[in-house]
């Protein structure tokens, strides 16, 4: 049964810092990898998918990295925000998971902070 | 940019009534979904949904709960008698045909069973 854990569980950090949100998972048979921002008490934002075959994927100061065999995915924001803050979610697609299923895993989240 | 919208977006009903939560999904998509999340707790499948039948449910989806798209925009999830485990957050989720679109997540309805 597919795993999904994400480090750390939460994560303070200063204004215009650099950081890094980790994901991992336990069955390395994934169509994708999709990291989802979630805001209190509202649904989910699609912010980056990365494709099994793909190795990165960027939209602007967000960079998501997959490494399949090892069964990690981070996701790098670059010079962080107030309005950065939020939890984010990292979600798994299985492989045989295809066509009309569309079953993914979710990790319980990193809720993030950035102070001014 | 369009988008899934979800009706209402608090639901608080009595232990044991029906509810029906109501999702419009984004008007091209072909593939609907519905996903949960307990307070505190992960969020997880519930049911895909693709030309007009269920593809595939979850072990939570049990016979208390059903799906319907009765019209050509609307897609609805019945819980005919709820009990007080199935307070959370119902998110619903739709997209586009293909193998490579992204989920595309309603802002969810908050149940609260009492």
């Amino acid at each position: 049964k597919q795993e999904v854990t994400q480090i750390p569980a939460a994560l303070s950090v200063p204004e215009g810092e650099n950081l890094v949100l980790n994901c991992s998972f336990t069955d390395s048979a994934i169509y994708n990898l999709q990291w989802f921002r979630q805001d209190p008490g509202k649904g989910l934002t699609s912010l980056l998918l990365i494709q099994s075959s793909q190795r990165e994927q960027t939209s602007g100061r967000l960079n998501a990295s997959l490494d399949k065999s090892s069964g990690r995915s981070t996701l790098y924001i670059a010079a962080s925000q107030p309005g950065d803050s939020a939890t984010y979610l990292c979600a798994v697609r299985l492989l045989n998971s295809g066509g009309s299923n569309y079953k993914l895993t979710f990790g319980k989240g990193t809720l993030l902070t950035v102070n001014p | 940019e369009p988008e899934v919208t979800q009706t209402p977006s608090h639901q608080v009903t009595q232990m044991g009534q029906e509810v029906i939560l109501r999702c419009v999904p984004i008007s091209n998509h072909l593939y609907f979904y519905w996903y949960r999340q307990i307070l505190g707790q992960k969020v997880e499948f519930l049911v895909s949904f693709y030309n007009n039948e269920i593809s595939e449910k979850s072990e939570i989806f049990d016979d208390q709960f059903s799906v319907e798209r009765p019209d050509g925009s609307n897609f609805t999830l019945k819980i005919r008698s709820t009990k007080l485990e199935d307070s959370a957050m119902y998110f619903c989720a739709s997209r586009p045909g293909g193998h490579f679109s992204p989920l595309h997540f309603g802002n969810g309805t908050r149940l609260t069973v009492t």
